[in-house]
């Protein structure tokens, strides 16, 4: 079984649409968190959410929403897609954040 | 200055080596360090974290930590080409966010 699975795997869009990424987690950790790997592969934190809470909002377009349904599940959706939106994100979670994260196997988002 | 530095590389070793991955970072308070290795196209796995100055060892890898200095570094022993991956470096500055911020990573190629 995927321990933190995200779908889709590969997502091609055009600009200006709006998309959706899924994550979800078997793992019964309390805080998931979304991140992004830019093109020179630099990961930069987005959100967090600890048992269904915010707790980490970092300097990001308010065409991101995250939501999360359950503590096992944490969407991204995104508005008005750009160009520069083009990444890698990857949706991971803890339990004891000192041990660090189990990360899913990333969305490639490419916005033509 | 980036919170958190590391050599892009590529560092090229030869087999059977030891392979010398360096890390500094610039928050003096920083509490967890973590070591991951990302595989082309794939999500980062974690290798290894430390919390304390000195050396902790786990098979062929040796993460260093000296607070003093604000650097981190992983040594891998008996350099193997299925080694050759990105290594990223990340630091947790508080340990009550879970916020891990990540070096750009460098690029170890293991030469049979």
């Amino acid at each position: 079984d995927t321990a933190v699975s995200q779908t889709p795997k590969y997502l091609v869009t055009q600009m200006g649409n709006d998309k959706s990424i899924k994550c979800e987690q078997n793992l019964g950790h309390d805080t998931m968190y979304w991140y992004k790997q830019d093109s020179k592969k630099f990961l930069k934190i987005m959100f967090s959410y600890n048992n269904k809470e915010l707790i980490i909002n970092e300097t990001v377009p308010n065409r991101f929403s995250p939501k999360s349904p359950d503590k096992a599940h944490l969407n991204l959706h995104i508005n008005s897609l750009e160009l520069g939106d083009s990444a890698v994100y990857f949706c991971a979670s803890s339990q004891d954040v000192g041990r660090g994260y189990t990360f899913g196997s990333g969305t490639r988002l490419t916005v033509v | 200055q980036k919170e958190v530095e590391q050599n892009s590389g590529p560092l090229s070793v030869p087999e059977g080596a030891i392979a010398s991955l360096n890390c500094t970072y610039s928050d003096r308070g920083s509490q967890s360090f973590f070591w991951y290795r990302q595989y082309s196209g794939k999500s980062p796995e974690l290798i290894m974290f430390i919390y304390s100055n000195g050396d902790k060892e786990d098979g062929r890898f040796t993460a260093q930590l000296n607070k003093a200095s604000q650097y981190v570094s992983l040594l891998i022993r008996d350099s193997q080409p299925s080694d050759s991956a990105t290594y990223l470096c990340a630091v947790d500055r508080s340990s009550n966010t879970g916020k891990l911020i990540f070096g750009q990573g460098t690029t170890l190629q293991v030469k049979p």
